[in-house]
């Protein structure tokens, strides 16, 4: 069984600063993990995935993750926050590739201010 | 490329009453899947296809929702009859072998959002 809890339902920073969204997650086999975003009235949006290897993993839009096996923790981080990465963000996990049979976090919100 | 195509984007009926939502995938995608998302959640896997066979339905409430993908093609999902907590945004999304080993994934419909008073 896994599970995926999301630290923070709803997330502020400052445009420029450093986004910094937290994923924990709980499985009984190698998970394979995944960062989603989802702007309103919209679908999901794959941002990045881990699966084996390189435990840093980079995303589209500036966005990466490290993958932390000790802390069973998958963090999304960007560097400087950009006004239109305002949006839902949900992290997953699943036993395997196949991402659509994933387990999804509740999702944090983040806002971005000017 | 032309997205996952979904109708209706709203949809109100009243308990009891039946709904149905429309999915077009991704042309040539075999793999289609049906997400449940009720506000303030994650999105929860109902089922899944490949091509017109059912991959995985077990968190498909079977006394009442209903799914079919008869060519392998569009895809239908039929709630009947409806009850208030049904009450969510249902995505589709679908998916083909190249896309899911990419790092970035497999593409969602905008999703039918579904009132039930």
């Amino acid at each position: 069984a896994q599970s995926v809890t999301q630290l923070g339902s709803h997330v502020s920073v400052s445009e420029g600063a450093l986004v910094l969204l937290r994923c924990n997650y709980s499985s009984s086999v190698p998970p394979y993990l995944f960062w989603y975003v989802q702007y309103p009235n919209q679908g999901l949006q794959l941002l990045l995935k881990y699966t084996t290897g390189a435990t840093l993993v980079k995303g589209i839009n500036g966005f990466e993750a490290e993958f932390k096996k000790s802390e069973t923790s998958f963090h999304l981080t960007k560097p400087s926050a950009h006004m239109s990465d305002a949006a839902e963000y949900f992290c997953a996990v699943s036993a395997n590739t196949n991402a659509g049979k994933s387990t999804f976090g509740d999702g944090t919100t983040l806002t971005v201010k000017p | 490329e032309a997205g996952v195509a979904q109708s209706p984007r709203y949809k109100i009926i009243e308990k009891r009453q039946s709904v149905a939502f429309w999915c077009n995938p991704i042309s040539g995608h075999a793999t289609l899947y049906w997400y449940q998302q009720i506000l303030g959640q994650g999105p929860k896997l109902l089922i899944q296809f490949q091509n017109n066979g059912v991959v995985d339905d077990s968190q498909l409430p079977k006394d009442r929702f209903s799914a079919e993908r008869l060519k392998g093609v569009d895809s239908t999902l039929k709630i009947q009859p409806a009850k208030l907590e049904d009450s969510a945004v249902y995505l589709c999304a679908s998916s083909s072998p190249e896309d899911s080993r990419s790092n970035y994934g497999y593409t969602f419909g905008s999703g039918t959002r579904l009132t039930v008073v």
